[in-house]
């Protein structure tokens, strides 16, 4: 039972669009959702994160949307850059434990 | 970059042997915790602690153990391994835990291979 589902799979972008990357998730007793971006051969790196009491966060390009009562969340990556090109996770968080989603490998094409 | 260390980075070994993974951290952190990752499946949890002998089961526990002698040390074992736990392992710190969701930083990970 996947308790969070990550779509796309992969995603193509021109440099200068927007990335979007869409994550539900079912268990309403989750309260942190962070995403982190994963470079090849390297550890995951939070990015940002959101807790439900708000229904958008942004830091620089990267924006966090939250619709709590679709149980929907959202990241949009403004002006996409050649090097924002790794493979991003959402996940979401209760009592110190995180679920992750499945991962969006994104390219963004110069 | 967290002070989170991994050993080793990469290991071969055979099917039925015992295999050890290392994480050591220098942030002081209570929490820790490990994770595998498969393609398709994203970061899974196997187990974490809160504290000095203190773990827990995560939702892909079985085959698996830790321990934790030291706030710094997270050791996490697989006393007979098998094929289907070949995978990159990644342990995570985080200074809070239950209670109050806190940031995970993640180590640069161990690719096991098991034949």
């Amino acid at each position: 039972q996947q308790q969070v589902k990550q779509s796309p799979q992969s995603l193509i972008v021109q440099k200068g669009g927007i990335s979007i990357i869409n994550c539900a998730y079912e268990n309403t007793a989750f309260d942190y959702f962070p995403w982190y971006q994963q470079f090849p051969g390297k550890g995951p790196a939070l990015l940002i994160a959101i807790r439900p009491d708000v229904s958008e966060k942004k830091e620089g390009r990267f924006t966090i949307s939250f619709n709590k009562s679709a149980k929907q969340f959202s990241l949009h990556i403004m002006d996409s850059q050649p090097g924002d090109s790794a493979t991003y996770f959402c996940a979401a968080g209760e009592g110190g434990k995180l679920i992750f989603g499945q991962g969006t490998e994104l390219s963004v094409k110069p | 970059d967290a002070g989170i260390t991994q050993s080793p980075r990469h290991k071969v070994t055979e099917t039925g042997t015992p295999v050890t993974l290392r994480c050591h951290q220098t942030e002081n952190h209570r929490y820790m915790y490990w994770y595998r990752q498969d393609p398709g499946h994203g970061l899974r949890l196997i187990h974490y602690s809160y504290g000095v002998k203190d773990t827990d089961k995560g939702e892909v526990s079985d085959g698996y153990s830790v321990s934790r002698s030291k706030t710094e040390d997270f050791l996490l074992t697989l006393e007979s391994a098998t094929s289907s736990q070949t995978s990159v392992y990644f342990c995570a710190i985080s200074e809070r835990g239950k209670g109050s969701n806190q940031p995970q930083h993640f180590g640069d990970g161990t690719r096991l291979s098991i034949l």
